[in-house]
């Protein structure tokens, strides 16, 4: 399987703020996704990260709050925007050239 | 709309212990079943199932799908400190996309 880095592995920001989570992968890959675990939940998908166009947002995520690049296969960005405490959660990148996914390591986001 | 329920949702065993985590799933159209095991952050996949009544083994944890009766089960024998963690179970929805949707996971504590 591919090996993901994400970075950063943790952050703490204060609300009102904006934090750039990036995704790099080893290898060139079809499917790049976007998912978020609030405290004690599970994991939700955000988007799909589409090389060359605009991702595919889920319901209850949209592109102001939560912009995403991919400009190649095997580089993509989410950006966490104007947040607040219920941004607070992990925020996985998974990749996957058709299934199984595979994860990245995660970023613990905190907001204050 | 489609759905992956887990049971139970915690768990506390002692060591050398054997315990069966449940997967139930509604989902038009199903093309596979997967579990992950979650520890700190992020998943890390253990196994994809497809076909009913096939056992996926890999050394103490097994699993096996029935599709008629829509759920899968992991069985983890022996089971060792290292085991703790939270399980995950989930399923492409319709539509051929191959993101994934989550269930709540089960969360496996294991005491010396």
């Amino acid at each position: 399987s591919a090996v993901i880095s994400q970075k950063p592995s943790r952050d703490i920001c204060q609300r009102g703020t904006s934090l750039t989570i990036q995704c790099q992968v080893d290898s060139q890959v079809t499917m790049m996704f976007w998912y978020r675990q609030q405290p004690g939940q599970s994991l939700t998908l955000i988007a799909t990260a589409n090389q060359g166009s605009e991702a595919t947002y889920e319901s209850g995520f949209v592109i102001d709050k939560f912009p995403i690049s991919r400009p190649n296969l095997t580089f993509s960005t989410l950006t966490v925007s104007n947040m607040s405490p219920e941004d607070s959660s992990i925020y996985l990148c998974s990749v996957g050239q058709g299934l199984p996914q595979y994860f990245g390591p995660g970023t613990r986001l905190t907001v204050t | 709309e489609d759905k992956v329920v887990q049971s139970p949702l915690s768990l506390v065993v002692h060591e050398g212990d054997t315990v069966t985590l449940n997967c139930s799933y509604e989902v038009t159209n199903f093309r596979s079943l997967l579990w992950y095991k979650q520890e700190k952050k992020a998943p890390t996949f253990l196994f994809m199932l497809t076909s009913s009544g096939i056992e996926k083994k890999s050394g103490r944890l097994s699993s096996i799908l029935d599709k008629k009766e829509l759920f899968s089960i992991l069985n983890i024998t022996a089971t060792q400190t290292g085991d703790s963690a939270v399980y995950l179970c989930a399923v492409p929805p319709q539509g051929g996309s191959e993101k994934l949707v989550f269930g709540k996971g089960t969360k496996l504590t294991v005491n010396p």
